[in-house]
């Protein structure tokens, strides 16, 4: 039973495009979201977070938003470069800062 | 100066061996989990260790252990390991901001 989905294993786009990375969740009860990126070899690394008072979340070239209604968010790359290519796992809590639950990730390549 | 370090990186053992993988975090952080990677890619959770008090996932067999020394470390040991058992586990701490920060993994082949 996933309680979080990426339905997306993979997601290729040009360089300096936007990249919009998507995740559904079931749990009504999930509060807080996170994205990580994840490089071979090496372990997930904190992208960005919401939680569930927000809609819209902003960092630089990333902005995550949630749809609480639809248990959707998505995360917004933009402009792509080469070395956001990774994997990127959306994870999401009904406690901050507990036992997170985690999609199973999309791959994204950002081609030259 | 690695904030979350954990070792080894690569462990083959045989089936029925009885092995430990060890993690150390110098953020100061007060929890820290294991996490399993299966084949198809899933992190999940296995234990959650914060001021002494350990949440286990119940779907995770009694085989598996962790243990904390003292804060800044929380060990995984497995007994009699099995074929399934082979996976990508990952050590995590976070403090009172909700992100964990993750080791790089230990990849486990059980033969």
């Amino acid at each position: 039973d996933q309680q979080v989905k990426q339905n997306s294993p993979s997601l290729s786009v040009q360089e300096g495009r936007i990249s919009i990375l998507n995740c559904d969740y079931t749990n009504s009860m999930f509060d807080y979201f996170l994205w990580y990126k994840k490089y071979p070899a090496e372990g997930p690394t904190f992208l960005i977070s919401i939680s569930s008072i927000k809609d819209k979340n902003e960092d630089g070239r990333f902005t995550v938003f949630l749809n609480k209604s639809a248990k959707h968010l998505s995360l917004h790359i933009v402009p792509s470069q080469p070395g956001d290519s990774a994997v990127y796992f959306c994870a999401a809590s009904p406690y901050y800062g507990q036992n997170f639950v985690f999609g199973p990730g999309t791959r994204l390549s950002v081609l030259p | 100066d690695t904030a979350v370090s954990q070792t080894p990186k690569y462990l083959v053992t045989q089936m029925g061996n009885d092995k430990s993988i060890k993690c150390e975090q110098n953020l100061g952080h007060d929890t820290m989990y294991w996490y399993k990677q299966d084949s198809k890619k899933f992190l999940k959770i296995m234990f959650s260790y914060n001021n002494k008090e350990l949440i286990i996932n119940e779907t995770v067999p009694n085989r598996f252990s962790p243990k904390s020394p003292d804060k800044a470390h929380l060990n995984l040991h497995i007994n009699s390991l099995e074929l399934g058992d082979s996976a990508v586990y990952f050590c995590a701490s976070s403090q009172e901001s909700a992100e964990a920060f993750f080791g790089q993994g230990t990849r486990l082949t059980v033969v």
